[in-house]
């Protein structure tokens, strides 16, 4: 079955400090990950996914296939980076699932 | 372009009430997804819809949820009867692929129900 799981419900950094939310995933099959971001007041919206392998607003993420990871990660964290991550995975199917959830906060 | 459109943005009813939430999604898109937000289980998707189809609908709860796609400009997710623990943020959000490459996924705003 399908699952991806965030382990922290809140991660709290001090701005300039490394960031990096966790997200595993269960799949029997190659399946497309990303990240979606939900800013106060905004809309969930895609952050990254990894088949671009992109760094967007400072963040990347590497999917570990043996270790069925895709972590979220920043070198140095900015107050705005605070909101809710979640990560998601899509399979052959279209279906697309998401984690729990993550809200990271950035401490001044 | 507007994005995907959702309403109510806010509705508050009593236990037992019929309960319907819309959503257009944007022009050209293949694909829509009803998911639903809490706190304790954060973003579950209920069913999604490819090309007006119902694909895959065993994250609905419950009988009492149900929903359509009657056009690709239109869908809606029914509760009947309502209940409190419904209480929740529903999401409904498009994609432009299907077939195995549903891409990025585009959200509504939501709708925040709240069932006394």
């Amino acid at each position: 079955a399908q699952r991806v799981t965030q382990p922290e419900k809140l991660l709290s950094v001090f701005k300039g400090a490394p960031v990096e939310l966790k997200c595993n995933y269960s799949y029997s099959g190659s399946p497309e990950l990303f990240w979606y971001v939900q800013y106060s007041r905004q809309r969930l919206q895609l952050l990254l996914r990894h088949i671009s392998r992109e760094s967007i607003k400072g963040f990347t993420a590497d999917l570990n296939k043996g270790e069925t990871s895709f972590h979220l990660k920043k070198p140095f964290a900015q107050e705005e980076d605070s909101a809710m991550y979640y990560c998601a995975l899509s399979g052959w199917d279209d279906k697309i699932i998401f984690g729990k959830g993550t809200r990271l906060h950035i401490l001044p | 372009d507007a994005g995907v459109i959702q309403s109510p943005r806010h509705e508050v009813t009593e236990m037992g009430q019929e309960v319907t939430l819309r959503c257009k999604p944007i022009s050209g898109h293949n694909s829509l997804f009803w998911y639903r937000q809490t706190m304790m289980r954060g973003l579950e998707l209920l069913i999604y819809f490819n090309n007006n189809v119902p694909i895959d609908d065993s994250g609905m709860p419950e009988d009492r949820f149900s929903a359509k796609m009657p056009n690709a400009s239109f869908s809606t997710l029914k509760i009947q009867p309502s209940e409190p623990r419904d209480s929740a943020v529903y999401f409904c959000a498009s994609s432009l692929g299907s077939g195995g490459d549903t891409g990025e996924l585009f959200f509504g705003e939501g709708s925040r129900l709240t069932v006394l």
